[in-house]
């Protein structure tokens, strides 16, 4: 078993949909998580970080986590077709030194 | 956010050629290093951490002596792929830390074609 599961989709909405992307995970030791966005042939962008559980809202995208499901997501309302792309979850264990675990990404087609 | 700069972004080379790749922290000192390479449709896959002035940690299965990291200073580190050959074609991806703080900053990345 992975320990960061993710969907790799590919998964395709209309203009102005919301879209719900999510990763599990299976260490219950991970305390940081993060989202990343990349286009296709670039390298990723950094969009949220949380630490433990909760919620984070920035402008369209909202980041969740809940830790007693070893579950996280991330909403984008209104999505537009600027939003397509991969995006990837991310997580650690505490602060420090730490390696960053990855998912596999999913890709994220918004129709025009 | 921070920014993080590869250079260069696209290489072809023939087979048993050494490529480097350079990574920058453009605006802040990073203390830490990493790279990643990433075949198509897939995720990224970490091949060595480096901090600045102090040998790279290599993951699993990742050759040192092939992949030579070099993080000379806070804002520089640079990868060279020795004797390149066709299965090393792949993108290469840097990434730098601050501190303590999880969160990474990637460069672009580098595409790396061996003939």
């Amino acid at each position: 078993q992975k320990e960061v599961e993710q969907d790799p989709g590919p998964l395709s909405v209309p203009e102005g949909a919301i879209v719900s992307l999510n990763c599990t995970y299976s260490n219950s030791a991970f305390q940081y998580f993060m989202w990343y966005r990349q286009y296709s042939r670039k390298g990723p962008e950094l969009l949220m970080y949380t630490y433990s559980s909760g919620n984070k809202e920035d402008g369209r995208f909202t980041a969740q986590v809940d830790k007693s499901s070893k579950y996280i997501s991330l909403f984008i309302r209104d999505s537009q077709p600027s939003d397509s792309a991969t995006y990837l979850c991310a997580m650690s264990y505490s602060g420090g030194y730490q390696k960053v675990t990855f998912g596999t990404g999913t890709k994220l087609q918004v129709i025009p | 956010g921070a920014v993080v700069s590869q250079h260069p972004s696209r290489v072809i080379c023939k087979s048993g050629t050494s490529v480097k790749i350079e990574c920058r922290s453009l605006d802040f000192q990073a203390t830490t290093m990493f790279w990643y390479r990433q075949f198509p449709k897939q995720s990224l896959m970490l091949m060595a951490t480096s901090n600045e002035g102090s040998k790279a940690t290599y993951e699993q299965g990742v050759e040192k002596d092939k992949f030579l990291i070099n993080h000379a200073s806070l804002t520089l580190s640079t990868l060279t792929v020795t004797s390149a050959h066709p299965e090393d074609s792949s993108f290469y991806i840097c990434s730098a830390r601050f501190g303590v703080q999880e969160t990474q900053y990637f460069g672009p990345g580098t595409r790396l074609l061996v003939l």
